[in-house]
Parts: structure tokens; sequence; C-alpha cells
């Protein structure tokens, strides 16, 4: 089993449309978790660290459950800018394990 | 500010042959990181280093040296190349370590093996 797992997608949604992503670990003891974007051939960036009691970014909202060990991204309104690899990311005591998730790709269409 | 800068942006290799991949950061950071990146899987940590003078392996260090003499310097090494070294190499650096520690990533270098 992978630390981290995301599903793939692709995720194709219209524009204006709401999706989410769900991505599960493994170790129960891991500290920080975090959302990063990629686009096509280019280096990810983070787009938001995943608190505890979830938070939330303009359109987008993150949550973090402990009990089921998953961290979730919901993106309102999606925009044609959206469409990207979003990467899960798990970091364990130290920061220095950080776990990345494979990615999910989502496509925005007009 | 430049921020993570790599070269070179891309290579072709034989199998044997030696290189140095290149990462400079000019956000006065301590940690500097090496991934890879395949297709279907997330980014692997190949080495990192935690200041000056310092490095460590991470989870797929084989086949790969590194030092950091400077502290804005992180080089990757390949003493002999090999075709299942062909990936996406991207070198990341962050002000510490810890829970909430943001990683800034250079652009990649993508790297073949023949």
């Amino acid at each position: 089993r992978k630390e981290v797992e995301q599903d793939p997608g692709p995720f194709n949604v219209p524009e204006g449309a709401t999706v989410a992503f769900n991505c599960t670990y493994s170790n129960s003891a891991s500290q920080s978790f975090f959302w990063y974007r990629q686009d096509c051939r280019k280096e990810p960036k983070l787009l938001m660290s995943v608190y505890s009691s979830g938070n939330e970014d303009g359109r987008f909202t993150a949550q973090l459950n402990r009990a089921s060990q998953y961290i979730s991204l919901l993106i309102r309104d999606s925009k044609l800018s959206d469409s990207a690899t979003y990467l899960c990311v798990v970091g364990n005591t130290g920061g220095f394990k950080t776990i990345f998730g494979a990615g999910t790709r989502l496509f925005v269409k007009a | 500010n430049a921020g993570v800068t790599q070269t070179p942006k891309f290579r072709v290799l034989k199998t044997g042959q030696s290189m140095t991949l290149l990462c400079a950061q000019d956000m006065n950071h301590e940690y500097m990181y090496w991934y890879r990146q395949d297709p279907g899987m997330g980014l692997r940590l190949i080495h990192y280093s935690v200041g000056e003078g310092t490095t460590a392996k991470g989870e797929v260090p084989d086949g790969y040296n590194v030092s950091r003499l400077k502290k804005q310097n992180f080089l990757l090494g390949l003493e002999s190349a090999a075709p299942s070294q062909t990936s996406v190499y991207f070198c990341a650096s962050s002000l510490a370590g810890g829970d909430h520690n943001e990683q800034f990533f250079g652009p990649g270098t993508r790297l073949t093996v023949l």
C-alpha cells in the first residue's frame, strides 16, 4: 500500500462546478498536510496547508480527518485556470520525510 | 529574487556516463532537497541537506551522490548513469524543516539516459 494515495483522475468538470479530491495516508503519526498544485511540465507550488480545524482560502477549502486518515480539497466555482494536477503531501515528524502523492489531474472546460 | 534555479534544463546521457545537476537558491534557506518524479508516481526524495556541509539519504538514494559545500548550492551527481535514472529531477528548498514549512521548487531537469 502506498503511503499517500490519490485518485489519479482525470476529473473533467465544466466551469463553475464544484469538485472535491480526497487523499488517504497510511501513517497515523503524520503531523503535517499540504496540497500542492503542479501545472503541466512545471514545478509543484504550494496551494495551501491543511490544518486540523480545516481551512479555507478563497474558493479552496481543505479538510483533515485524522480518524479516517484522509485529507480533502474542495474547489468551488471552478475556473479554466484551475486545470492542473493537485498533489497531496503528508509530512512526518521533523518535516524531512515528506511524502508526495502521485497527484489528481483536473481539467476544467468552458 | 530568482528563487530556486536548476541547470541544466535538459540532458541526454548514454549509459555509464556521469553528470552533475546544479541547484541554487537565493532565499537563504537552510534546507535543500533533491527529488525525482516519474509518471504515475509521486515525487520521491533522493537526498536532502539541513545545512551547509551536511547531507542525508532520502527514499531512493542509490546511484546518486550529493554535496552542499555552500549554503546556496546543492549538487546532485550521477556517477554512472543507468536508463532507470531517466526522470524529471526537482530541487527544492525550505527555510527550515518542521510541520508547516513550505518547500520552493526549481523548474526541473529532464534527464534521459539511453
